[in-house]
């Protein structure tokens, strides 16, 4: 069964501080990894996409990893501000089509 | 450039009331569209997704249909609406026929039945 699981399922972090979120997947044929940025009661917003021959991509102050081998994918943060207070999600699409397996997602809370 | 629209962004129907959501994607054609459910804490999970027109999948058995009537048109709709309905709805589209791109979400609608 395909499946992305997420962890921490939430998070609390202090303004400035960094922090790591992680996800590991089991989706087979791999085609793409994207992290979204979802504000509450919005829709999620993209922050990152890799293709299996990607093992990094920055997006500002987002810094994604990612490990084909060993099916498993990491979000940085860094000088974390309040406004990154959100649900990060982790999506991995099929390589046939484009159909994507979403992870349950990390709360992120930033405190001043 | 593509923008996606979503409507109503907020509802509240009665037990036993019909549902229709409707989506629109502009600036592309031949979209793969999709329909999503997220519960209070909960990740999203695909409901129905198109490749084209009157084409719909569907990935979990429930109370609710898709339609496909025109290339960037999605509606998602229920005859009677269960109290376990309740949810953000989220659609969204992605190029057809193009692997290795984003997919790009309307802003939802909450629905709440009572």
């Amino acid at each position: 069964k395909n499946q992305v699981e997420q962890s921490p399922q939430s998070l609390i972090i202090l303004e400035g501080k960094n922090c790591t979120l992680q996800c590991n997947y089991t989706v087979s044929p791999f085609s793409n990894l994207r992290w979204y940025k979802q504000d509450t009661g919005r829709g999620p917003v993209s922050l990152t996409i890799m293709t299996f021959s990607e093992n990094t991509k920055s997006n500002g102050r987002y810094t994604a990893t990612l490990d084909a081998d060993t099916k498993q994918s990491s979000l940085h943060i860094t000088a974390s501000q309040l406004s990154d207070s959100a649900s990060y999600i982790c999506v991995v699409s099929l390589a046939a089509g484009n159909k994507l397996t979403f992870g349950g997602g990390t709360r992120v809370l930033v405190k001043p | 450039s593509q923008t996606i629209h979503q409507w109503p962004a907020t509802l509240v129907q009665p037990v036993g009331s019909p549902l229709s959501l409707e989506c629109t994607v502009e600036g592309t054609s031949n979209p793969n569209l999709y329909w999503y459910r997220q519960a209070a804490g909960r990740g999203l999970q695909l409901l129905f997704y198109s490749v084209g027109i009157g084409q719909i999948s569907s990935e979990v058995p429930q109370n609710l249909s898709a339609s496909r009537p025109q290339d960037r048109q999605f509606i998602l709709s229920s005859k009677k609406l269960l109290l376990s309905d309740s949810g953000f709805y989220l659609c969204a589209w992605s190029p057809g026929r193009a692997l290795n791109t984003e997919a790009f979400f309307g802003q939802g609608t909450r629905l709440t039945v009572v």
